[in-house]
């Protein structure tokens, strides 16, 4: 891939239970983005981490970023059947200025 | 505010012939982004434009697709002509400055047959 790889590349859980992803890169980054896309939607932004921080939370979204083993990692606490969707990492290159993506992990809560 | 736009949302065309996919940004997003993805895989960068200027076009395919951004405005991706491997959904995607989030519209489903 051009840069993030995700895993598991599907997830299947129970509402109410948590959802961990993970996202692995090549190359030293400055930032890394996760989105959200609905089935037939566009990507939506969840949140960015920079790479000078090492966990960043936004409601019941927490990630965490380890630069010395290029990688992130998406909890969704408390999952609910709306967080059925596909999720994708976006990292950019520390000497480039766009954002490359992986393959996803397509997410599915059963109510 | 106006999301990114796209248009159409769906295209099936047949082998050889020629189709345009337009991408309307956010206004005063600067920054404007082309990525596509085949079933089950990455989501691929194609180019990226800095106001009407192409700042990195590494992605693009072949010389069969071509990218323009009149104006620093709307854009436009044609492919001409269309092969089956260009199947896949086309996203485009805008930002005010680069390193910030990207909003993306919701993509045209290009199926060539």
């Amino acid at each position: 891939s051009q840069q993030g790889e995700e895993d598991p590349q599907a997830l299947s859980i129970q509402e109410g239970e948590n959802a961990t992803m993970n996202c692995s890169y090549k190359t030293s980054i400055n930032n890394l983005q996760w989105y959200r896309q609905n089935s037939g939607r566009g990507l939506v932004h969840l949140i960015l981490i920079r790479s000078n921080e090492r966990e960043k939370h936004s409601g019941r979204l927490r990630v965490t970023l380890d630069t010395s083993k290029k990688s992130s990692s998406l909890l969704i606490t408390a999952s609910r059947a709306a967080d059925t969707a596909s999720y994708f990492c976006a990292t950019d290159r520390n000497t480039g200025n766009q954002f490359y993506f992986g393959t996803g992990t397509s997410l599915t809560v059963i109510p | 505010e106006a999301g990114v736009t796209q248009f159409p949302s769906h295209s099936v065309i047949e082998k050889g012939q020629t189709v345009t996919l337009r991408c309307d940004p956010i206004s005063g997003h600067d920054n404007l982004y082309w990525y596509r993805r085949v079933m089950g895989k990455e989501i691929k960068f194609l180019l990226h434009f800095v106001k009407e200027s192409k700042q990195d076009e590494s992605g693009m395919p072949n010389n069969r697709f071509l990218a323009e951004r009149t104006g620093g405005t709307y854009s436009t991706l044609k492919v001409q002509p269309a092969e089956l491997e260009d199947s896949g959904v086309y996203f485009c995607a805008s930002s005010r400055v680069w390193y910030e989030k990207l909003f993306f519209g919701s993509g045209t489903q290009l199926s060539v047959l």
